[in-house]
């Protein structure tokens, strides 16, 4: 099976900041690699699939990037509405697996 | 719009069945993969089984494997999840979510896009 790995598991930062999370996989998993927000009692949204891809809706400010083992997303000009948790996860093969997940903080 | 709807959870005892509904509307559901999600409340996520468009290809994680069943009715666009001899690690929510497509072309039968609110499952004496 495949172990995702997030980093770190949380962070705090301002409104406006630039933050970056990153994602290891213990083996290559190409570009199959989606990321999730999901606020507190709220289910997970989908927001980029393919490592770079952004889901129908999502705005830019979200992006993704990475191949192979390594994956990072990063949220430039944080909001109020973007402070929750984040999870990746790889599709390459199953099961499916998820990152422990990187909780954003305000400051 | 594309709306999951979950329903079936509450609480049952060690060793009892629960059997999970997924209503789905504002697609044509009989040429959607679905998937099964789980979350133990305050921690992360875990992946739980999946089930191809027509119904015949179905996967489930090690953890629930041989006690979990999926299936789909796809006349009433309504996706399954059969839970027998549950154990107290199976407490979590459960979510239903919607793959991209059931092309295995990039793996898009496994891009999740649409997730259900969950159904709490609490399994407990």
């Amino acid at each position: 099976d495949i172990q995702m790995t997030q980093s770190p598991s949380s962070l705090s930062a301002s409104v406006g900041d630039k933050v970056t999370i990153t994602c290891r996989a213990s083996q290559d998993i190409s570009n199959y690699l989606a990321w999730f927000q999901q606020k507190p009692g709220k289910a997970p949204k989908s927001l980029i699939h393919a490592a770079s891809s952004l889901q129908n809706g999502v705005p830019s400010k979200f992006s993704g990037s990475g191949s192979g083992t390594v994956f990072t997303l990063t949220i430039t000009g944080l909001q109020p509405e973007d402070f929750a948790t984040y999870y990746c996860q790889q599709y390459a093969s199953q099961p499916l697996s998820f990152g422990g997940g990187t909780k954003v903080e305000i400051k | 719009e594309v709306q999951l709807v979950e329903s079936g959870g509450g609480l049952v005892q060690p060793g009892g069945s629960l059997r999970l509904s997924c209503s789905a509307s504002g697609f044509t559901f009989d040429t959607y993969n679905m998937h099964w999600v789980r979350q133990v409340p305050g921690r992360g996520l875990e992946y739980v089984s999946a089930i191809g468009s027509d119904g015949r290809n179905t996967f489930y994680s090690g953890s629930v494997k041989d006690r979990f069943t999926v299936s789909r009715d796809n006349s009433k666009s309504i996706l399954y999840l059969q839970m027998t001899s549950l154990r107290p690690e199976d407490t979590a929510v459960y979510y239903c979510v919607k793959a991209q497509s059931s092309s295995s072309s990039e793996n898009s039968h496994r891009v999740f896009d649409s997730w259900g609110q969950g159904t709490l499952v609490t399994v407990s004496s």
